[in-house]
């Protein structure tokens, strides 16, 4: 079964320039979820879909970061413009079902702003 | 909004050793889940408790749900090297995956 595959691995931008990060779920995963993991720290939910819905959203800084997922299947995260504070790993992670079933990690995107 | 607090946030100890990680939440969790991080990895899943008092183990990791389905640990009887890494539990409510911040262990041969 193949994992969650995200790319890029690695980014660097500079403040105010924009970055886009994509996920592919394991196939059949209904709940597909962003989080973001800065150095040291556990990862915070960015974004939760349910298929092509919002589940939440309530971490998720709209004034920059805007995330879709058409078709429910794969995913894209967008950060305009970055700022300093971005710099973090960016983990995507699936679920087959909403509740009582574990999420699979893909490697995530370390993305530094500088 | 919710929270989940993990404690300790670092713990070092020598090979053989016991370890232990708490978490605690602010709300009662639908279920929890606990995690493993290697350095430069992702988030592994390990196990998932769904009920009130569950104790379930897994060869030298014994991992226990609170009554009140608020809180939860972990233990590793006589560690080994293998078992370096952040060990992070992430609780269920509404459907939303919480992430405590993790306790980093480390273990000196």
């Amino acid at each position: 079964e193949a994992g969650v595959a995200q790319s890029p691995r690695y980014k660097i931008i500079e403040k105010r320039q924009s970055v886009a990060f994509w996920c592919n779920p394991i196939s059949g995963h209904a709940t597909l979820y962003w989080y973001q993991q800065i150095l040291g720290q556990g990862p915070k939910l960015l974004i939760q879909f349910q298929n092509n819905g919002v589940v939440d959203d309530s971490q998720l800084p709209k004034d920059r970061f805007s995330a879709e997922r058409l078709k429910g299947v794969d995913s894209t995260l967008k950060i305009q413009p970055a700022k300093l504070e971005d710099s973090a790993v960016y983990l995507c992670a699936s679920s087959l079902l909403e509740r009582n079933t574990e999420a699979f990690f893909g490697q995530g995107t370390r993305l530094t702003v500088v | 909004g919710q929270q989940v607090m993990q404690i300790p946030q670092y713990q070092h100890v020598q090979e053989g050793e016991d370890f232990t990680t708490y978490c605690n939440s602010s709300t009662t969790l639908s279920n929890i889940q606990w995690y493993k991080q290697r350095p430069g990895g992702h988030p592994v899943f390990l196990i998932q408790l769904v009920k009130s008092g569950e104790v379930k183990k897994q060869k030298r990791l014994t991992f226990q749900f609170g009554e009140a389905k608020k809180n939860s640990s972990l233990h590793i009887t006589a560690t080994q090297t293998t078992d370096v890494g952040t060990y992070f539990c992430a609780g269920r409510r509404g459907g939303k995956l919480i992430f405590g911040q993790g306790t980093e262990l480390s273990v000196k041969p």
